[in-house]
């Protein structure tokens, strides 16, 4: 059973289009985060969602917006993508509460933009 | 806030020689510190952690890093790389504290000639 799993893995899309990339993971955490690697592979936490609740929400423009319709799921919707969009698009959990430590990361979704 | 800064951006070895991978980080609180590895076309995947204790930490696969306090310091080492070392690693800190995010320096891509 893949512990965080992401799909699609793979997207090729036009500028201007809308997307979606879902996340799901089956570990029980309460702690949901969303990373992108660009192309030079600089990964940049994007957003954290505790148990539904947004916690982190770093400098990203409007157009994306996460959604965690429960505290297994954090799916990220992108409006109007551009071309520095195109990215790999990391989801990871955690426990949360008085835990801190390692993040255990899906296998990624990369993004093409045209 | 954290920051993470790996200086080696790309080193390139043959198979037996050791290896060490700088990262230093900035923040003025107590921090957790890992490194990760992302094998070609994988996801991330912890090699080891550092949350307190003794300051040589030992990971999988004959990796281990040594926690330089004075120095904000966090260094890989391995005695003997193998060709299947090869791989980006990234160096990553959190700040102690509840629900925060690992924030990653930019990543050093290894490659080992056999």
């Amino acid at each position: 059973d893949t512990a965080v799993s992401q799909t699609p893995k793979y997207l090729v899309t036009q500028m201007g289009n809308d997307k979606s990339i879902k996340c799901e993971q089956n570990l029980g955490h309460d702690t949901m985060y969303w990373y992108k690697q660009d192309s030079k592979k600089f990964l940049k936490i994007m957003f954290s969602y505790n148990n539904k609740e947004l916690i982190i929400n770093e400098t990203v423009p409007n157009r994306f917006s996460p959604k965690s319709p429960d505290k297994a799921h954090l799916n990220l919707h992108i409006n109007s993508l551009e071309l520095g969009d195109s990215a790999v698009y990391f989801c990871a959990s955690s426990p949360s509460g008085a835990y801190t430590g390692e993040l255990f990361f899906g296998e990624g979704s990369r993004l093409t933009v045209l | 806030a954290q920051s993470v800064s790996q200086h080696n951006h790309h080193v390139i070895l043959s198979e037996a020689a050791s290896l060490e991978l700088g990262c230093n980080y900035s923040y003025g609180g107590t921090v957790n510190l890992f490194w990760y590895v992302q094998y070609p076309g994988q996801h991330l995947q912890l090699l080891l952690k550092y949350f307190s204790g003794d300051p040589l930490v030992k990971g999988i696969k004959g990796f281990e890093a040594e926690f330089i306090k004075s120095k904000f310091s966090f260094n890989l080492r391995k005695p003997s790389v193998q060709w299947s070392d090869t791989a980006e690693y990234f160096c990553a800190v959190q700040a102690n504290q509840a629900g925060t995010a690992l924030i990653f320096g930019k990543g050093t891509t290894l490659s080992v000639s056999s």
